[in-house]
């Protein structure tokens, strides 16, 4: 009965590189978000996806950072060039249908990324 | 917009003692509140929630009540424990939302023998 699992755990990258970050959501759930957690600060919002779509991406930095949930396999946040004001614990969270239990996450363990 | 402010941490205490947690929030319409909490080096976990006026969302001895006239859902456990350590995150689900569940700046609390 896996939860939501995401990997890396921990990621190191220096500036300028790219950092892939994976999600698999939990079995039956179809909603996948990311929130970026910064040090000393709360969760925010980055982007909302269902199978093979954006629904609100409002939280996402206009640029470098992407994600996708393909039909098949985990959902990925993509930051392209990174930056040290990257550094963060990034997580992942799935839900089922949302009618059922609106605002009932499902969080994974967080991928901490660091960048030197 | 909508949003959520709560009391700011760290908040120490000893075994079996009061805790609260103030919340309070800002939103049109009726949200759904909840309470998240994260133990060290792990995700959040929902710990209790509320999805209308004067709801009392209850768990593990902890429990928060749905104030529509104070805008306010403050978390409370009778005695704590050690193991209640935890960073705890009040947020709220806009009713008009697609999904953005948005958390408050969490609130660090630490209990000592």
């Amino acid at each position: 009965n896996a939860g939501v699992m995401q990997n890396p755990r921990h990621l190191v990258r220096r500036r300028g590189q790219e950092a892939r970050l994976r999600c698999s959501p939990m079995k039956g759930h179809s909603h996948v978000y990311w929130y970026r957690q910064l040090p000393e600060e709360g969760l925010k919002f980055m982007v909302y996806l269902q199978k093979e779509n954006i629904i609100d991406e409002s939280g996402m930095p206009k640029e470098r950072f992407s994600a996708e949930f393909p039909k098949e396999g985990p959902s990925i946040l993509r930051i392209q060039q990174v930056v040290r004001g990257d550094s963060a614990a990034y997580f992942c969270a799935s839900s089922p249908l949302q009618a059922i239990s609106p605002g009932e996450l499902f969080f994974g363990e967080g991928s901490r990324l660091t960048v030197l | 917009g909508d949003s959520v402010t709560q009391m700011e941490g760290p908040v120490t205490l000893s075994e079996e003692a009061f805790l609260t947690i103030n919340c309070t929030y800002t939103a049109t319409g009726y949200p759904s509140l909840f309470w998240y909490v994260q133990y060290p080096g792990e995700g959040l976990q929902l710990l209790l929630k509320a999805t209308k006026a004067d709801d009392k969302g209850s768990n593990k001895g902890f429990e928060a009540t749905y104030r529509k006239e104070t805008t306010s859902f403050h978390l409370e456990k009778g005695s704590v424990q050690v193991s209640d350590s935890a960073v705890y995150f009040c947020a709220l689900f806009p009713t008009d939302s697609w999904g953005k569940l948005q958390f408050g700046a969490g609130t660090q609390v630490v209990v000592t023998p």
